[in-house]
């Protein structure tokens, strides 16, 4: 079973920012917290993954929560291209080993 | 930019026929994997390879599955006797040591009629 819970689906204007958020209250110390996305019919993307400190890259920030158990993708300007679906997947413990678990993920709609 | 490549794109095939999924990881990465997505379904992990041999399957990755890596560059996905459950796309990722960033490849559809 995913460990994370995320929204079934969330809707952006195209650029303005979007927080995704995701609760992974069960995450072990040495989980490390994944972002994939998947763009339609298309194989799942990374977009960015951190451990306990906030991160930043070219595609998107990952803000984690003091105590871990929930963190937030967040992507500056939206853009048609990115509407997809977005998975949060922790990954890296002894019970899960090297494999991404994908959820169902959150469906991001962006409207011009 | 490096990327995970994948064929056929899609390939159909009779029940009972076996088929055989090609993936190209790319060139410094050593941990590869399948993964397989029904329509509309989530995607599910199948199997990861590591130094020539499988490090962790799925209950899915049944005796009908085989994984091969016969040239050091290629990396295939066998499936035996195809059932009409095996309809997918199979996804081949591959990452490097080291790494958290996992590479997917564009998939192949594999439709069994």
């Amino acid at each position: 079973d995913a460990k994370t819970t995320q929204p079934n689906s969330m809707e952006s204007n195209e650029e303005e920012p979007v927080h995704l958020p995701c609760n992974h209250s069960t995450i072990s110390g040495t989980d490390y917290i994944h972002w994939y996305r998947q763009l339609p019919s298309q194989g799942p993307e990374y977009v960015i993954h951190g451990l306990t400190s906030n991160v930043n890259n070219r595609m998107a920030s990952l803000a984690i929560a003091e105590d871990r158990k929930s963190s937030t993708l967040i992507l500056h300007r939206a853009t048609l291209r990115d509407a997809a679906v977005y998975y949060c997947i922790l990954r890296g413990s002894m019970e899960y080993g090297n494999k991404l678990v994908f959820g169902a993920g959150t469906i991001l709609r962006v409207k011009s | 930019e490096p990327e995970v490549t994948q064929t056929p794109s899609h390939q159909v095939t009779q029940m009972g026929q076996e088929v055989i999924l090609r993936c190209v990881p790319i060139s410094n990465h050593l941990y590869f994997y399948w993964y397989r997505q029904i329509l509309g379904q989530k995607v599910e992990f199948l199997v990861s390879f590591y130094n020539n041999e499988i490090s962790e399957k799925s209950e899915i990755f049944d005796d009908q599955f085989s994984v091969e890596r016969p040239d050091g560059s290629n990396f295939t996905l066998k499936i035996r006797s195809t059932k009409l459950e095996d309809s997918a796309m199979y996804f081949c990722a591959s990452r490097r040591p080291g790494s958290g960033e996992a590479f997917f490849g564009q998939g192949t559809r594999l439709t069994v009629v």
